[in-house]
């Protein structure tokens, strides 16, 4: 269980551009999870995949963001023409077929930290 | 709408001693809660979690009580350790989604 992994760590970029995040899961989780964080508040749900299909997005995912997760294993999220108000940390978590309980608590990796200038 | 709340932004008590952060929220819908615990540049690490139909978990020195009629839980550190130092989250979630809502975080300071 090597964790899970996302890349890059950091991304500075000026606004107007496109930027793409990847979000390599644990191996046997099924579920993968995109949230985003902002200075002192908890983690925002974006989406969420279960293996390949993307079953929910939040109305914080505006036409400008897209995330895929072509073969039910990695996960990429796009960001296209980048403003300001996108400076955050993103978050990728995955977990097993459960609730997110105990049973099957989501597990996040260490995040992209985005900020646009 | 912020449907769970930690109104305390932080905590600070003296290692040895118990630790209590509260959580409140409005969706009588969740079904199931969990703590979070996040340190700088890391990603928030998984602690404990307590379904609607129970009052009490306890997993070591961390113990979730949920109080279903006040929509409130707490988690009890005891002892606290230095290590401990970190923010805390609280989560909500309703189904089988695994889809959560988090709280805005409590940073707890143990003092050695």
């Amino acid at each position: 269980d090597t964790g899970v992994s996302q890349d890059p760590r950091h991304k500075i970029t000026k606004r107007g551009q496109n930027v793409t995040f990847r979000c390599d899961p644990i191996s046997e989780h099924n579920r993968l999870y995109w949230y985003r964080q902002t200075l002192g508040q908890g983690p925002e749900f974006l989406t969420y995949f279960q293996n390949e299909a993307q079953l929910e997005k939040s109305r914080l995912l505006s036409d400008r963001f897209s995330a895929e997760r072509p073969k039910g294993s990695f996960s990429t999220l796009e960001i296209q023409r980048t403003e300001q108000g996108d400076s955050a940390m993103y978050l990728c978590a995955s977990s097993g077929p459960g609730t997110g309980n105990n049973d099957s608590p989501l597990h996040f990796g260490n995040g992209t930290r985005l900020t646009v200038t | 709408d912020q449907q769970v709340k930690q109104n305390s932004p932080s905590l600070s008590v003296q290692e040895g001693r118990i630790s209590i952060l509260n959580c409140d929220y409005t969706n009588s819908m969740f079904d199931y809660f969990l703590w979070y615990k996040k340190y700088p540049a890391e990603g928030p690490t998984f602690l404990i979690s307590i379904s609607s139909i129970k009052d009490k978990n306890e997993d070591g020195r961390f113990t979730v009580f949920l109080n279903k009629s006040a929509k409130h839980l707490s988690l009890h550190i005891v002892p606290s350790q230095p290590g401990d130092s970190a923010v805390y989250f609280c989560a909500a979630g309703a189904g089988n989604t695994g889809k959560l809502i988090f709280g805005q975080g409590t940073t707890l300071q143990v003092k050695p």
